[in-house]
């Protein structure tokens, strides 16, 4: 089994839509919890930031996190098409420690 | 721009050959990740360095050695190349003080 399970896609969508994202994992010592937006071929760039359980939201984007189940989630409301992307989650067990990665899923939003 | 800079964006050369691929991360971070990214595997960590000190390593070949500077700047040694190290490899830094990952854009490497 992997440590961080992610659904591939690709996902599409029209414009406007509110998007969900999800990642399973198995490694209960994971306590930071990330996700990246990874434009073709370019570095990943951080979007959410978490640590623990619970919610947290920036502008358009709600993470969500829920250890007793080993499942976070990233929202996107009123997607635009320069959301088109593939959306990576990732972990790690410490803020000095290695990040371990989902596959990422590829969105694309549809004007 | 991130504030990590990879350097060469771009580098293409033959099977059996070695290069070297250069990291600096942000101004006050200490710690240096190594990322390898291929296609059907995803982001793979190869090693980190904390403050010039090995701190972790992933599945890092033994063809592939790193290293980190007392000024902090990570270079990734790949020698012996293959067909299929051809790949995008990332660095990463952190100021381990509760923040996030920040990427560098990355070097393709290509072998022929």
């Amino acid at each position: 089994q992997k440590e961080v399970e992610q659904d591939p896609g690709p996902l599409s969508v029209p414009e406007g839509a509110i998007v969900s994202l999800n990642c399973t994992y198995s490694n209960s010592a994971f306590q930071y919890f990330m996700w990246y937006r990874q434009y073709s071929r370019k570095g990943p760039e951080l979007l959410m930031y978490t640590y623990s359980s619970g919610n947290k939201e920036d502008g358009r984007f709600t993470a969500q996190v829920d250890k007793s189940s080993k499942y976070i989630s990233l929202f996107i409301r009123d997607s635009q098409p320069s959301d088109s992307a593939t959306y990576l989650c990732a972990m790690s067990r410490g803020s000095n420690y290695k990040l371990t990665f989902g596959k990422g899923t590829l969105l694309t939003v549809n004007p | 721009d991130s504030g990590v800079t990879q350097t060469p964006k771009h580098l293409i050369t033959a099977t059996g050959q070695r290069v070297t691929l250069r990291c600096s991360p942000r101004s006050g971070d200490l710690s240096v990740y190594w990322y390898q990214q291929s296609l059907d595997q995803g982001l793979q960590f190869l090693i980190q360095y904390y403050n010039g000190e090995e701190r972790a390593k992933g599945n890092i070949l033994e063809r592939f050695s790193a290293q980190q500077f007392p000024d902090l700047h990570s270079e990734l040694n790949l020698s012996s190349l293959e067909l299929g190290d051809s790949a995008l490899y990332f660095c990463a830094s952190s100021v381990g003080l509760g923040e996030g990952y920040t990427f560098g854009s990355g070097t393709r490497l290509t072998v022929v």
